[in-house]
């Protein structure tokens, strides 16, 4: 079945990168896309960007110079990178397939931005 | 980017209530518009796609209508398992989530 699980430091210091991996199955990143979308706690909910079946990328205009997405199509692995972490980007980052109904998101990784 | 005006914030309704939810896009976004529920600690899932299609193995006292820029997701008879928050997404360009609606009881 169709399964999305990210992984990664529940903890980065200020001003540091935040690197993020969402493993995929069930499906491959040639045929649906991924996109990192985050939630800090008790807010709602922002799309970061996407990596299209093609491999090229798309970003929010707000995120886009701290913003990176890649992936490895042979491990089914999609990568975040951001940089220049401030306090205010703690929160839940999850990927997930936001495609009309193939729509699956993993359980989100919690990543407090702290000294 | 298209903006995502979603209301109202807060909604308290009572059981077998109708409830309506709106969310108004900046631009026309054609009927790429879903509908999400988040319950605590949870990830979203998804009720409604396309603006008006229901989701497998969703309720059918959901459903969705509009197209353009103005939607609604509507709970036909409000039930206790459906205190939750509620969150459209546009796909027509990139990805624009709307601001939530939490529900609670009445």
């Amino acid at each position: 079945q169709v399964q999305l699980k990210e992984s990664g430091p529940g903890l980065v210091q200020p001003s540091q990168t935040l690197s993020l991996t969402c493993t995929v199955s069930g499906f491959s990143l040639t045929s649906y896309h991924v996109s990192w979308v985050r939630q800090p706690p008790g807010k709602g909910l922002e799309w970061m960007g996407v990596i299209w079946t093609g491999g090229s990328t798309a970003y929010n205009s707000l995120l886009k110079s701290r913003l990176s997405i890649s992936r490895d199509i042979s491990k089914s692995q999609v990568f975040l990178k951001m940089n220049s972490l401030q306090t205010e980007d703690t929160a839940t980052y999850y990927c997930a397939s936001l495609s009309s109904s193939f729509d699956y998101w993993g359980q989100g990784v919690m990543v407090t931005v702290s000294s | 980017d298209i903006q995502m005006t979603q209301s109202p914030s807060f909604l308290s309704a009572s059981v077998g209530d109708r409830v309506t939810i709106n969310c108004k896009a900046s631009q026309n976004i054609n009927r790429y518009l879903n509908w999400y529920q988040q319950k605590l600690g949870e990830a979203p899932k998804l009720l409604i796609y396309n603006a008006n299609s229901l989701q497998t193995g969703i309720p059918s006292r959901f459903s969705g209508s509009g197209s353009g820029t103005d939607f609604t997701l509507t709970i036909s008879s409000l039930q206790p398992e459906d205190v939750a928050t509620y969150f459209c997404l546009q796909h027509n360009s990139w990805r624009t989530f709307g601001g939530g609606t939490k529900l609670e009881l009445k």
